[in-house]
C-alpha cells in the first residue's frame, strides 16, 4: 500500500518569510495530492491540491509542487503570516477509494 | 449547511466499555470515512463507505465497526474499549472517492476520546 513521509515535524519562521513542507510517497500509482490545514479544536481543512498530470499549481500565497520521478511533492507557504500558524498534512490517493497521510508539520510563525 | 457534525465532542470510557461515535453530514455525499489522529502519526483510516450499504476497512480496522443504512450517518463502534483506542477521532465525507481528486474531503471537528 501507500506510505507517505512528511518532513518537517515542526518547523519555526519568522512573519514574512516562505515556509516549504515536503512529502514522499510510494505507489507509483498514486495520482492525487491534496494538502490540509488543521486549526487548533478543528478539522483539516483543505487548501490545496494537485493532480498528477500537472508539475506546480499556485494559490495566492500557497502553491504546491511535484516531481513524479522522485515521488515527492512539497508545500511553499510565501510571505507567511500569524493565521498561517497551523498544522499542515499532505496526503496521496491510494486507489480510488483512499487518501493516506503524512505524519503532519506544525508550523509556527513567529512575529 | 451544517456540514459534517460528530458527536459527542469529548468521550471518557472505561477498559472494555463499548460506545458509537456519532457522523452526521448533510451535503448528500456519497462517500464517508473515519480517522483517528494520534501524535506524531498523522491521520490513519479506520473504516470508510462509498455509499448506503457499502462499507470497508482502512489501514487501522480493527476494534471498530462501522455500517451505513442511510446516505447522511456513519456510526463508528467500539466494541469493547482498549487504552489504545485513546485518540482524536475525524469523520470525513466527500461527493465522490477522495482519491479520483473531484471532491475535497470535508472533516468534522473530532471526538476525543480517552480509554482508561
Amino acid at each position: 500500500g501507500e506510505n507517505v513521509e512528511q518532513h518537517p515535524s515542526t518547523l519555526s519562521v519568522q512573519e514574512g518569510d516562505s515556509a516549504v513542507i515536503k512529502c514522499t510517497y510510494s505507489d507509483s500509482a498514486s495520482n492525487y495530492f491534496p494538502w490540509y490545514k488543521q486549526e487548533l479544536g478543528k478539522g483539516p481543512q483543505l487548501i490545496i491540491d494537485i493532480r498528477s498530470n500537472v508539475g506546480e499549481k499556485k494559490d495566492q500565497r500557497i502553491a504546491v509542487t511535484l516531481n513524479k520521478t522522485a515521488k515527492h511533492f512539497s508545500l511553499h507557504i510565501t510571505e507567511t503570516q500569524p493565521e498561517d500558524s497551523a498544522v499542515y498534512f499532505c496526503a496521496a490517493s491510494q486507489g480510488a477509494q483512499k487518501l493516506v497521510f503524512g505524519q503532519g508539520t506544525r508550523l509556527t510563525i513567529n512575529p | 449547511n451544517a456540514g459534517v457534525t460528530q458527536t459527542p465532542k469529548f468521550q471518557v470510557l472505561k477498559t472494555g466499555q463499548s460506545m458509537t461515535l456519532q457522523c452526521a453530514q448533510d451535503m448528500n455525499h456519497e462517500y464517508m470515512s473515519w480517522y483517528r489522529q494520534d501524535p506524531g502519526m498523522g491521520l490513519r483510516l479506520i473504516h470508510y463507505s462509498v455509499g448506503a450499504g457499502i462499507t470497508d476497512q482502512g489501514e487501522v480496522p480493527n476494534g471498530y465497526n462501522v455500517s451505513r443504512s442511510t446516505t447522511e450517518d456513519f456510526p463508528l463502534r467500539l466494541l469493547s474499549a482498549a487504552p489504545s483506542q485513546t485518540s482524536v477521532y475525524f469523520c470525513a465525507s466527500s461527493y465522490a472517492a477522495p482519491g479520483q481528486g473531484s471532491s475535497p474531503l470535508h472533516f468534522g471537528n473530532g471526538t476525543r476520546l480517552t480509554v482508561t
